[in-house]
């Protein structure tokens, strides 16, 4: 089965400029994901869907940040206007609505703000 | 609150030498437990999860863990490491369907 799919993999921007990213879950998975990943820390979690419901974005820096999910499906994660804290990779994830499934992890996409 | 610690933000060691890798939970509730790989520029991949049972839990690339709830531990270990286990290595929790918290990760470093 096709796993989980992330774009673009790498993206250089400058500070105070916008960036998004895409990601498309493993079919028939309700329950997706963002986490960010700074160099030597694990995965944070910013924002959680169920279908296109958000579940959790306690952590999700609403300022800058903002994510969709368009009709349960793919999700984009955009940042506006972006700052040097927050170069990391940005990890989609994506799992069976069920307390505790395993979640399945795409490639990420590695920003760096210069 | 949940939360997860890994002592050791490295660990180095010689091939086909024993490891183990340690990690420690906090939670006021029953907890799920999972550790997770990841190889340079990967995503993260599951190696074994904890979800109720036997508290030695098998997973892949013969890796084990041990749950341990009067120590409230979850260590991973490995008899014999090879050159390819050399990755990133994440202890995450949840209380079900709460979000995933990971640890900060400990960096195996296999060596000839």
């Amino acid at each position: 089965e096709a796993g989980v799919a992330q774009s673009p993999r790498y993206k250089i921007i400058e500070k105070r400029q916008s960036v998004a990213f895409w990601c498309n879950p493993i079919s028939g998975h309700a329950t997706l994901y963002w986490y960010q990943q700074i160099l030597g820390q694990g995965p944070k979690l910013l924002i959680q869907f169920q279908n296109n419901g958000v579940v959790d974005d306690s952590q999700l820096p609403k300022d800058r940040f903002s994510a969709e999910r368009l009709k349960g499906v793919d999700s984009t994660l955009k940042i506006q206007p972006a700052k040097l804290e927050d170069s990391a990779v940005y990890l989609c994830a994506s799992s069976v609505p069920q307390g505790a499934s395993e979640a399945f992890f795409g490639q990420g996409t590695r920003l760096t703000v210069v | 609150a949940q939360s997860v610690t890994q002592l050791d933000s490295q660990v180095p060691v010689f091939e086909e030498a024993p490891v183990e890798l340690r990690c420690n939970y906090s939670s006021s509730v029953s907890v799920y437990l999972f550790w997770y790989v990841q190889y340079p520029n990967q995503g993260l991949q599951l190696l074994l999860k904890y979800l109720s049972g036997s508290t030695l839990v098998k997973g892949i690339n013969g890796f084990e863990a041990e749950f341990n709830k009067s120590q409230t531990s979850f260590h991973l270990r490995k008899p014999s490491v090879h050159i390819s286990d050399t990755a990133e290595y994440f202890c995450a929790v949840t209380t079900g369907f709460q979000k995933l918290v990971f640890g900060t990760g400990t960096r195996l470093l296999v060596s000839p």
